[in-house]
């Protein structure tokens, strides 16, 4: 159980397109998604939470405009990476949240999304 | 401690070597304290999760524990092997915000047949 897939898993675009990523809780659902992306040797940073029905709630220095976040039902939250440039050239890994052990939420993560912009 | 701190930064051991990570995390407004297993080209995965002081939690050759009254958890693992390489993540949730994790930098372990 707590399968979370994650779409493509690999993109190569041109500078100034947009890039969609979609991350789906497959077996449960999610109220709760959370968007990461993962600098060279770095641990995880946390771009925003995607909350269902709601507005996305992102990061201090996170460009909202630049990374779209939809979180249109339980099981869909999308990224999309607007006019993409080199330096968004990341990996970004999506989580979803699950209540476990009684009151603790646990984060099942996808398998990310490898994007390189040219 | 303001942030989640993990010592020692990288381990290499041999084969059936026991061997031991650390996790301190600010024990103020404490929630839930969790720890991940990241391997190569994988998907961190979630091992384990605690919320109360003195919690163990064990799975198979791994185990934890935990102590909220001073911030700190400790990640056991019996008789490494070599697919226990990986990268041991943890992270804790604070009360009022208890979905958001807070990283720590990992511990890479490398273990040699």
């Amino acid at each position: 159980g707590a399968v979370v897939s994650q779409h493509p898993s690999w993109v190569i675009c041109k500078s100034g397109t947009s890039v969609k990523i979609e991350c789906r809780s497959l077996d449960f659902q999610a109220t709760t998604m959370f968007w990461y992306r993962q600098f060279p040797k770095q641990s995880l940073m946390l771009m925003a939470t995607s909350n269902e029905g709601s507005k996305a709630t992102y990061e201090q220095g996170v460009e909202k405009d630049k990374f779209l976040i939809n979180h249109a039902s339980l099981t869909l939250s999308t990224l999309t990476v607007t006019s993409a440039h080199p330096e968004d050239s990341s990996f970004y890994i999506c989580s979803a949240a699950a209540l476990t052990s009684g009151r603790a939420y646990t984060q099942y993560f996808g398998p990310g999304t490898r994007l390189t912009v040219l | 401690i303001l942030n989640v701190e993990q010592s020692p930064q990288s381990l290499h051991v041999q084969e059936g070597d026991s061997t031991n990570f650390t996790c301190s995390f600010p024990s103020s407004n404490f929630y839930a304290l969790h720890w991940y297993r990241w391997e190569t080209a994988k998907s961190p995965e979630a091992l384990f999760v605690m919320t109360l002081n003195g919690d163990e939690k064990k799975k198979g050759r791994i185990s934890a524990t935990l102590n909220t009254k001073e911030g700190y958890s400790y990640l056991y693992i019996k008789g490494s092997q070599p697919e226990d390489s990986a990268t041991y993540l943890c992270a804790s949730t604070r009360a009022g915000n208890n979905r958001k994790l807070i990283w720590g930098l990992g511990t890479s372990l490398a273990v040699n047949p």
